[in-house]
């Protein structure tokens, strides 16, 4: 089983629709849990951090953190193609664990 | 100004050379890591400094060889290259050990043929 495990998709979105995206993870010891959006070619940028179960919202991006089930996912609200990227979650325990990330596709 | 800058953006170089990637980061941060993204995007760690001291050395070969002269840089140096090592290897920085979200350099492109 991997530490972090991630749907590689593509997970393929209409324009203003909404994007979910899940993580699970197998550390039950993982205290912070991270989203990185990777653009082709680019490297990882930081979009949200969560620390605490539930919900926690910045902008468009919503991340929801459920420990007792390990896993923690991401909501995309009203998707622009400009979202079109590989999503990366990462899971600290002892150290950074990343999934190998999630291919979202917004189309027009 | 860069937050986390590494060179050489690309590397291009046959098997059995020896080469050298280097790292900076300005933001005061005490921790710093080198990942590698395979083919498949999947991200790795590899080390982990914290304020000049090894932290983590994953099981990666001999071969691949840290320096971090100070807290603000770390350098990769790969001894005789070999195909499987071409990947994209980038640095990042956090706040302190352990705690904190990485901040990214652009990555080195490693061609090995």
């Amino acid at each position: 089983q991997k530490e972090v495990e991630q749907n590689s998709g593509p997970l393929s979105v209409p324009e203003g629709a909404i994007a979910s995206l899940n993580c699970t993870y197998s550390d039950r010891g993982s205290q912070s849990f991270f989203w990185y959006r990777q653009y082709s070619g680019k490297s990882p940028e930081l979009i949200m951090f969560i620390y605490s179960n539930g919900d926690k919202e910045d902008g468009r991006f919503t991340a929801q953190l459920n420990k007792a089930s390990q896993y923690v996912s991401l909501l995309i609200r009203d998707s622009q193609p400009s979202d079109s990227a590989t999503y990366l979650c990462a899971v600290r325990g002892n150290k950074l664990t990343f999934g190998g990330g999630t291919r979202v596709l917004v189309k027009p | 100004d860069t937050a986390v800058s590494q060179t050489p953006k690309y590397l291009v170089t046959q098997m059995g050379n020896d080469k050298s990637i280097k790292c900076e980061q300005n933001l005061g941060h005490d921790t710093m890591y080198w990942y590698k993204q395979d083919s498949k995007k999947f991200l790795k760690i590899m080390f982990s400094y914290n304020n000049k001291e090894l932290i983590i050395n994953e099981t990666v070969p001999n071969r691949f060889s840290p320096k971090s002269p100070d807290k603000a840089h770390l350098n990769l140096h790969i001894n005789s290259l070999e195909l499987g090592d071409s990947a994209v290897y980038f640095c990042a920085s956090s706040q302190y050990e352990g705690g904190g979200p990485l901040h990214f350099g652009n990555g080195t492109r490693l061609t090995v043929t």
